[in-house]
């Protein structure tokens, strides 16, 4: 157990709707990064928050966004779906003390998109 | 895309030690050497990492070689259970802590 939570397990939705998928860090942890897991294209990074702020963005879709509340929890919005866009989600917390820091991966969400 | 080199698939017997290879002929100084695995889709467990001298914990042991172009994975006694992914990712120090590239991975098969 990583510490790090992510929820729901499994969303199941139609093409054109609005999910959205939390995640809590570990107690103490700053940073936050989603990533995702497609059968074709591997764990892709999509975007990291540091105390509430937007740090850095990866391979994020316009339809895709994400925040950091106050208690440090993220959720990732996603918008419009696709078929496409079924895959699996995880996210991860770090420290971040301002050099490589290991992350540590939830048990992901697995979405379906039908 | 990914900054290392892994073979895709290896098998191990078990009880014996895996050794798993990754290239990363371009790594920088200031990047760090990450090994994780993914057990079927289970969230990435962190293994390991280390910049340039070898590592140990309880779960495996790092060996990097003297140029850092190469490591070696070391999972001294495996056990079925340590049939996964096993990916090697180079992750540079900084303040932007984002940079984790996942590649392909090596699936490694532990037999009875």
């Amino acid at each position: 157990d990583s510490g790090v939570t992510q929820t729901p397990k499994h969303l199941i939705t139609a093409t054109g709707q609005r999910v959205t998928l939390r995640c809590s860090p570990r107690s103490g942890d700053l940073s936050v990064y989603w990533y995702q897991q497609s059968l074709d294209q591997g764990l892709q990074f999509l975007i990291q928050y540091y105390n509430g702020e937007e740090r850095a963005k990866g391979n994020i879709l316009e339809r895709f966004s994400a925040q950091q509340f106050p208690d440090l929890h993220s959720e990732l919005n996603l918008s419009s779906l696709e078929l496409g866009d079924s895959a699996l989600y995880f996210c991860a917390s770090s420290v971040d003390r301002g050099w490589a820091d290991t992350q540590y991966f939830g048990p992901g969400t697995r979405l379906t998109v039908l | 895309d990914a900054k290392t080199t892994q073979p895709p698939s290896m098998d191990c017997a078990e009880g014996r030690a895996a050794n798993l290879p990754c290239n990363h002929s371009t790594i920088s100084g200031n990047e760090y050497v990450y090994w994780y695995r993914q057990i079927h889709s289970q969230g990435p467990q962190y293994i390991i990492h280390g910049l340039k001298n070898n590592e140990t914990n309880e779960m495996a042991s790092l060996i990097i070689t003297e140029d850092r172009k190469s490591s070696t994975l070391i999972l001294p006694h495996a056990t079925l259970r340590d049939t996964a992914v096993y990916y090697c990712i180079v992750s540079a120090v900084g303040y932007n802590n984002n940079d984790m590239r996942f590649g392909a991975g090596t699936r490694l098969t532990v037999k009875p």
